[in-house]
């Protein structure tokens, strides 16, 4: 079966610092794999996508970046954080060309930036 | 532009029957998925819409107009492991998935 694993579940930065959220996916091969962020009361935005290894779409201009250094690792960068980059991030996979295009998260990650 | 609109919180009682509700706008259409969130964790999947109509799963249940660009999750029997945040989402012409801020449902006893 599939599962997908995301870390550190939470974490405090103060500004300024750097950020590193890493996503992992196991029992699959080649998914598209994203990036989201959730604001209290806000829908889901979505930051990043990618369909393949160092194939990465951004969807919101920011100082966040991600990569894809393997087939099924996601990572989520930041060089300097900010106090509105505080949020619960998720991490997600779907199956390629999949006709529902369900997605499946990982456990989140809060980050609290101070 | 592309919006996704439902209620922010519903209250109901236990053993109830509740609806929550689900309109969009948005650029092209490939499916409506609903999605349940506890709070501090991740969405996990209840129901996809493509075609009109009602999908019944178990209690759940979910219901589809396209030409009035709605829909709405049927909830019945509510149990209070039920309270949780309910997730509207759509895919557009590009399959990506349009959220909802989703609608607070909080179960009384």
């Amino acid at each position: 079966s599939q599962t997908i694993h995301q870390w550190p579940a939470t974490l405090v930065q103060p500004v300024g610092s750097p950020l590193s959220l890493e996503c992992t996916v196991e029992g699959t091969s080649n998914p598209n794999l994203y990036w989201y962020r959730q604001a209290a009361g806000r829908g889901l935005q979505l930051l990043f996508y990618s369909v393949g290894i160092g194939q990465i779409s951004s969807e919101v201009p920011q100082n966040l970046s991600a990569s894809r250094p393997q087939d099924r690792q996601f990572i989520l960068s930041s060089k300097k954080l900010l106090l509105s980059d505080s949020g619960f991030y998720l991490c997600a996979w779907s199956v390629k060309d999949a006709h529902t295009g369900e997605l499946f998260f990982g456990e989140g990650s809060r980050l609290t930036v101070l | 532009g592309q919006n996704i609109d439902q209620p922010t919180e519903m209250t109901a009682t236990e053993g109830a029957i509740v609806q929550i509700n689900c309109t969009y706008q948005t650029s092209g259409f490939n499916g409506l998925f609903w999605y349940q969130q506890h709070a501090g964790e991740a969405p996990t999947f209840l129901s996809y819409n493509v075609l009109d109509g009602l999908e019944e799963k178990g209690r759940f249940s979910s219901f589809l107009s396209r030409s009035k660009g709605y829909s709405y999750l049927l909830l019945k029997e509510l149990q209070m492991k039920d309270s949780a945040s309910y997730l509207c989402a759509v895919a557009d012409s590009n399959y990506q998935l349009i959220w909802g801020a989703g609608t607070k449902l909080i179960i009384k006893p």
